[in-house]
């Protein structure tokens, strides 16, 4: 079957520090992996998109890495902020197929 | 980026009555919009895909004669629970994707809390 998972439990980490999200996904076959920051009550927000021909994206303190023999993506949040507190959601998009969401991991930065 | 504005974003109704939710790209056409709908501490999941001037597209086990959508222009899409019940209670979200370069990139709403009471 098909899965997209990410870490069920929280990441906590310390201010300045750097965050690292892990997304692995079975059976699958994304064109495109994409990741988004969500806050409680709101909708998504998109963040960086990385092809399947690509291995490392960068924006400014983000990272993203795209493995696709391991099937996985780190994203990483370089000197992190109590303001990254989000949940992050990996969302992988095949070739004329729709755009499928993990469950998301929920990022706690402490000053 | 691209926004997309939902309304509302929070609405409170009674059982059996019907409520609609707007979607609209403020600074892009969107040649395909989505709705999603997200339970607590879950994923989100596709409801439907509306394409303008089409019916929309279903996924499976989503009642098209409950939940009904329209994408009347490049810009507006429609979400209409019909004769919501308490089980319709929910985090609705729509999504847009841009037509052309950005086109794999999609940008949503700020979400709709509804609750059937």
């Amino acid at each position: 079957s098909q899965k997209i998972e990410q870490n069920s439990e929280a990441l906590n980490i310390q201010e300045g520090k750097t965050a690292t999200l892990t997304c692995n996904y079975t059976n699958y076959s994304p064109a495109y992996l994409q990741w988004y920051r969500q806050d409680p009550g709101r909708g998504p927000v998109f963040l960086l998109l990385i092809r399947e021909n690509e291995k490392e994206k960068r924006k400014e303190r983000l990272k993203v890495t795209f493995d696709t023999t391991l099937k996985q993506s780190l994203f990483h949040i370089t000197a992190s902020q109590p303001a990254d507190s989000a949940t992050y959601l990996c969302a992988l998009l095949e070739y004329g197929n729709k755009l499928v969401f993990g469950a998301g991991t929920i990022l706690r930065v402490k000053s | 980026g691209a926004v997309v504005s939902q309304h509302p974003s929070w609405v409170i109704c009674k059982s059996g009555t019907s409520v609609k939710i707007e979607c609209r790209s403020l600074d892009f056409q969107a040649t395909t919009m989505f709705w999603y709908r997200q339970f607590p501490k879950q994923s989100l999941m596709l409801m439907a895909t509306s394409n303008e001037g089409s019916k929309a597209t279903y996924e499976q086990g989503v009642e098209k004669d409950k939940f009904l959508i329209n994408h009347a222009s490049l810009t507006l899409s429609t979400l209409t629970v019909t004769s919501a019940h308490p089980e319709d209670s929910s985090f609705y979200i729509c999504s847009a994707r841009e037509a052309g370069i950005a086109k794999n990139i999609q940008y949503f709403g700020a979400g709709t809390r509804l609750s059937v009471l």
